[in-house]
């Protein structure tokens, strides 16, 4: 398995508050993605990195900001939680290969955030 | 921007009986596809990919998919299903230009005894 750590694995937290969801990897692939997966939206991605402070926006960018200071780690922050942000967060890593993007997804367990 | 659309949100066939699930692509370039499976309470992890060779790709656990140009289909079949398939199923597409990989909405397959 690739070694994927997502932190936390779950939280309960309240409209207004900031959450950062952290994800480790010891695979040293350059790009990690960020994903949120709601019931009937299937896997939406939110943003990716391509390298260490190399980010760009997903789909549904708005009210996340993403940070990757070092290859192994991939900071997604909600800067002030909303109810509509309530959902399983995944971190995938891509390739084989530190240079090549083959596109082959490992995917991290997952983190199951609530916000009440 | 490169898009998936997935027919059905929900398949049930019988066990023993034909998985097909359908995946339609746009992509502005010839793109990577690929499907991937979702058991419950856990991560996805890749069934199998297209990525301009073979268009006829064999995966996993018995599924194939089939590239198709023409109609911009990337089909996921089996010919017998098993009852450890249920699962959630899951297309992408990427058009290896800005490293984006975008999933389709998923479809839940179910198998009947």
């Amino acid at each position: 398995d690739a070694g994927i750590t997502q932190s936390p694995r779950h939280k309960v937290t309240e409209t207004g508050t900031p959450v950062t969801l952290r994800c480790h990897q010891t695979e040293n692939h350059r790009y990690m993605y960020w994903y949120r997966q709601d019931p009937g939206h299937g896997l939406r991605l939110i943003h990716y990195s391509y390298g260490v402070k190399d980010t760009d926006k997903g789909e549904v960018s708005d009210g996340y900001s993403v940070s990757r200071s070092k290859t192994e780690d991939f900071l997604l922050t909600l800067e002030s939680a909303t109810s509509s942000q309530t959902s399983v967060y995944f971190c995938a890593i891509s390739g084989i290969s530190n240079t090549a993007n083959t596109g082959e997804l490992f995917f991290g367990e997952g983190s199951r955030l609530t916000v009440l | 921007a490169q898009s998936v659309t997935q027919l059905g949100s929900h398949v049930s066939v019988s066990e023993g009986a034909l998985v097909l699930l359908r995946c339609n692509y746009s992509s502005s370039v010839p793109p990577y596809l690929f499907w991937y499976v979702q058991y419950p309470n856990q991560g996805l992890q890749l069934l199998l990919k297209y990525t301009s060779a073979a268009t006829l790709v064999k995966g996993i656990n018995g599924f194939e998919a089939e590239f198709k140009k023409s109609e911009t289909s990337f089909h996921l079949t089996k010919p017998s299903a098993h009852m450890s398939d249920a699962a959630e199923y899951f297309c992408a597409v990427s058009d290896g230009r800005d490293d984006k990989i975008i999933f389709g909405k998923g479809t839940r397959l179910h198998i009947l005894p």
